[in-house]
């Protein structure tokens, strides 16, 4: 079983939906989380990061973690068809962690 | 800042030769990663360096390949000999600090071993 576990998808909504993506994982360890964008051939960009359960809100974006089911989210509201592209979940166990690691990540296609 | 640099972005090569990957890191950033992504298998860390040192190479698949940072703006990953199996594309990012939660990645160099 994999640390990090997120569907691939392909996730194909119209413009203005709203879009959820989410990751699982087995590590009760892990307490900082984060979100990457990846866009075609390009290196992933951090999007959002989150540190333990809670949620944490930046414009159209809504990160949740719940520690105690392991299951984190990422909330995309009125969603663009920018916003199409791979989005990677990553987890580290400490603050001074360098090791991340990163779910498969979804593939999403926003259709105007 | 021109972002993380790597070279080449395409490589194709023979089974059985020798790879060299580079990366440029972002000026005044202290860790350096290098990742390997499939689709298979998604995203890996292979190795990272803070201040130019090697601090975890467990995610290395075998002894064909390693990793050299000389120098704070420079760093290698190099696979010899290559094999099929070693196509994916190859992301090195960098940090400002060791501990920090945010990784800027480059543009990657995509190889295919035939």
């Amino acid at each position: 079983q994999k640390e990090v576990e997120q569907d691939p998808g392909p996730l194909s909504v119209p413009e203005g939906a709203i879009v959820s993506l989410n990751c699982t994982y087995s590590n009760s360890a892990f307490q900082y989380f984060m979100w990457y964008r990846q866009y075609s051939r390009k290196g992933p960009e951090l999007l959002m990061y989150t540190y333990s359960s809670g949620n944490k809100e930046d414009g159209r974006f809504t990160a949740q973690v719940d520690k105690s089911s392991k299951y984190i989210s990422l909330f995309i509201r009125d969603s663009q068809p920018s916003d199409s592209a791979t989005y990677l979940c990553a987890m580290r166990e400490t603050q001074g962690a360098q090791k991340l690691v990163f779910g498969q990540g979804t593939r999403l296609t926003i259709n105007p | 800042d021109a972002g993380v640099i790597q070279s080449p972005r395409h490589e194709v090569t023979e089974m059985g030769q020798e790879v060299t990957l580079r990366c440029k890191p972002i000026s005044g950033h202290n860790s350096l990663f290098w990742y390997r992504q499939t689709m298979m298998r998604g995203l890996e860390l292979l190795i990272y360096f803070n201040n130019n040192v090697p601090i975890d190479d467990s995610g290395m698949p075998e002894d064909r390949f390693s990793a050299k940072m000389p120098n704070a703006s420079f760093s290698t990953l190099k696979i010899q000999p290559s094999e099929p199996r070693d196509s994916a594309v190859y992301f090195c990012a960098s940090s400002l600090y060791f501990g920090s939660y945010e990784q800027y990645f480059g543009p990657g160099t995509r190889l295919t071993v035939t």
